[in-house]
Formats: C-alpha cells, structure tokens, sequence
C-alpha cells in the first residue's frame, strides 16, 4: 500500500465511449502525475498538477482530458479513444514537483482496453 | 534527445547475485532512481543516487558514475519474489523524471 489509490483496477471501453479514472493520495503531497505504461516502453509522463496547476502537458492527444479538483484527487476523462490508447495508466503524487530526492509514489494503475 | 537504456531481460538463480546496469544521456541531471514493479502492481521505490558512489540498503546496493553517465542496482542473496521489472529514471534538468523501459529480472530456482 503506497498512499495512491486508483479506480477502476481494469476498464474495457468503445472508442464512442467516455469513461474516467480516479487518483486520490492520502500522503499530504503537492504534485501529481499521469503515466502511461506500454508494454516494454518506457514510463510516458502525460500530466502533471503541482498545487492544483497543470504545469505539464507533454503533447497528449485532446482525447485525454485531465483534472485536479483539489491537492489529494486527480482525474483523466477518457473519450473517442483509439486501440492505441490501450495500455496501464498510473498516477502517482509526491511532494512537490521537482527537488532533489523527490520520490514519486505510484497508484496500482488502470489497465485499460479500448476495443 | 534524452535516452535511458538497461536490458530488457535477466535470468538469475535464487541465492545469487545479479547486476542491471543502466547507461542514460538526458539535458542536466538531478539523481538517479531505482524503483521495482511487481507484475500488475505499482512501480514502487528502491533506491535514489545523485552523488558518485555506492548506497547500500540490505540486500539492494545501487551505484553512480555521473562521469560516465551509468549507474547499476545489485541485487544479492536472490529469493523468489525478487522476480520484477526493475525501472531506471534520471531527474534531468527540470527535475523531471525520465524513465527507461525497464529490466525484467527472472528468478529460478
């Protein structure tokens, strides 16, 4: 148990569908992170929210939408997805963002299938 | 570009001794991190180096060379639940994490 909790664990949508994941850390941290996880590919940073701001956007298609409503909760709302777009979603918090020594601590992820 | 390589696949034995070594070139560099991802679990934290030098922490050992741009985590004593993909990621200048696409390590018996 890291602090990180995420839901839903597995997820199986339609590209027409729209669906949303939740994040929510109980560690007291600034920061959160979006990861996308591919099978023998690097971790993919998506977003990043520091104090409820999106600092980070590494060019994710619009089909990904983000949000942060307060320090502890983050959301990805999903929609039009392509097969692609299949693959394990973390979240994970820390501190702050940036710093030295800033260890990130994962959810357990949303494997997501888009059929 | 920014790039972190480490191998793709190790086997070992149990009660053995293996090194994964990771070799990364990325703009600025702010510590080195280890972190090990049971099958379907979260990534979860090992280790964290940004000075040359060994650090120890019970069976797990990981080192820095920031000269050659290369760090590596030992594993000694290996047990059966060591079986995991261990996960290299450099914090380049902005502090951000830059991750490789990690080792997954096999333990037989």
């Amino acid at each position: 148990e890291t602090g990180v909790t995420q839901t839903p664990r597995h997820l199986v949508m339609g590209m027409t569908n729209k669906k949303s994941l939740k994040c929510e850390q109980h560690l007291g941290h600034n920061a959160m992170y979006w990861y996308k996880q591919s099978a023998k590919k690097p971790l993919e940073l998506m977003f990043v929210y520091n104090f409820k701001e999106q600092t980070e956007n590494n060019s994710v298609p619009s089909r990904f939408s983000p949000e942060c409503p307060n320090s502890s909760h983050l959301f990805l709302h999903l929609h039009t997805l392509q097969p692609e777009d299949s693959a394990l979603y973390l979240c994970a918090s820390s501190q702050d963002q940036g710093g030295p020594s800033n260890e990130q601590f994962f959810g357990p992820g949303t494997r997501l299938t888009v059929l | 570009g920014q790039n972190i390589d480490q191998p793709t696949e190790m086997t070992a034995t149990e009660g053995a001794i293996v090194q994964i070594n990771c070799t990364y070139q990325t703009s600025g560099f702010n510590g080195l991190f280890w972190y090990q991802q049971h099958a379907g679990e979260a990534p979860t934290f090992l280790s964290y180096n940004v000075l040359d030098g060994l650090e120890e922490k019970g069976r797990f050992s990981s080192f820095l060379s920031r000269s050659k741009g290369y760090s590596y985590l030992l594993l000694k004593e290996l047990q059966m639940k060591d079986s995991a993909s261990y996960l290299c990621a450099v914090s380049d200048s902005n502090y951000q994490l830059i991750w490789g696409a990690g080792t997954k390590l096999i333990i037989k018996p």
